[in-house]
């Protein structure tokens, strides 16, 4: 089973400020990776697949990058509303499909 | 682009069983494998099972094989969690999810999401 490990586990910003998410696989998953953002009571969202494409209405400030073991997600410049849970997924050996423990993206 | 509506959850005591449901609409159903992830109570994701678009090939963690069982009905658009020999661990959020290509269950990711049922497993 492929192990996903995100860093940091809570990150602090201000809004307006760029966040920088990591997400290192335990073995190469090509570019099948995926990321989501959750909030509190909801459901995951779907914001980037195969480790760069944004997902049909996710605003140009989210982006992807990598492939392998080291993916990133990089959020320009954030709005109050990115305030969230990311997740991010490999589908490459799948199933079972795995997901990274979650970074915590809290306002600072 | 879809809806997914579970239904199913409640309080049940260890040992016990319930069936999840997840009524889908806005797409052609049997077209999409889809699948179970939980989520356990401030914790993350874990993907439960899985199934085909036809429902012939089905596909489980090791946490839940051998007690859980996954189907779907085309005709009803609804798929469906068998639960049984329910755990404290089981204790979650149980999301339907479907994937965003095609029938077969592989390397595919989770294109849109149900708003989850809560199941809690306690005496």
């Amino acid at each position: 089973e492929i192990v996903l490990t995100q860093s940091p586990g809570t990150l602090s910003l201000s809004p307006g400020e760029r966040a920088t998410l990591s997400c290192r696989a335990s073995q190469s998953v090509s570019s099948y990776l995926a990321w989501y953002q959750q909030k509190p009571g909801q459901a995951p969202r779907l914001l980037i697949y195969g480790a760069s494409s944004r997902a049909t209405g996710i605003p140009d400030r989210f982006s992807g990058s990598g492939s392998g073991t080291d993916f990133t997600l990089t959020i320009s410049r954030l709005e109050p509303e990115d305030f969230a849970v990311y997740y991010c997924q490999q589908y490459d050996s799948s199933p079972p499909y795995t997901f990274g423990q979650g970074t915590n993206l809290e306002i600072k | 682009e879809g809806q997914l509506v579970e239904s199913g959850g409640g309080l049940v005591q260890p040992g016990g069983s319930l069936r999840l449901s997840c009524a889908a609409s806005g797409f052609t159903f049997s077209s999409h494998a889809m699948n179970w992830v939980r989520q356990a109570p401030g914790k993350g994701l874990e993907w439960v099972s899985a199934i085909t678009g036809s429902g012939g090939f089905t596909y489980y963690a090791d946490s839940v094989k051998g007690r859980f069982t996954i189907s779907r009905d085309n005709s009803k658009n609804t798929l469906y969690l068998q639960v049984n020999s329910l755990r404290a661990e089981d204790t979650a959020v149980y999301y339907c999810a479907k994937v965003a290509v095609g029938p077969s269950v592989g390397r595919d990711y989770f294109h849109y999401w149900g708003q989850g049922t809560l199941v809690t497993v306690s005496s």
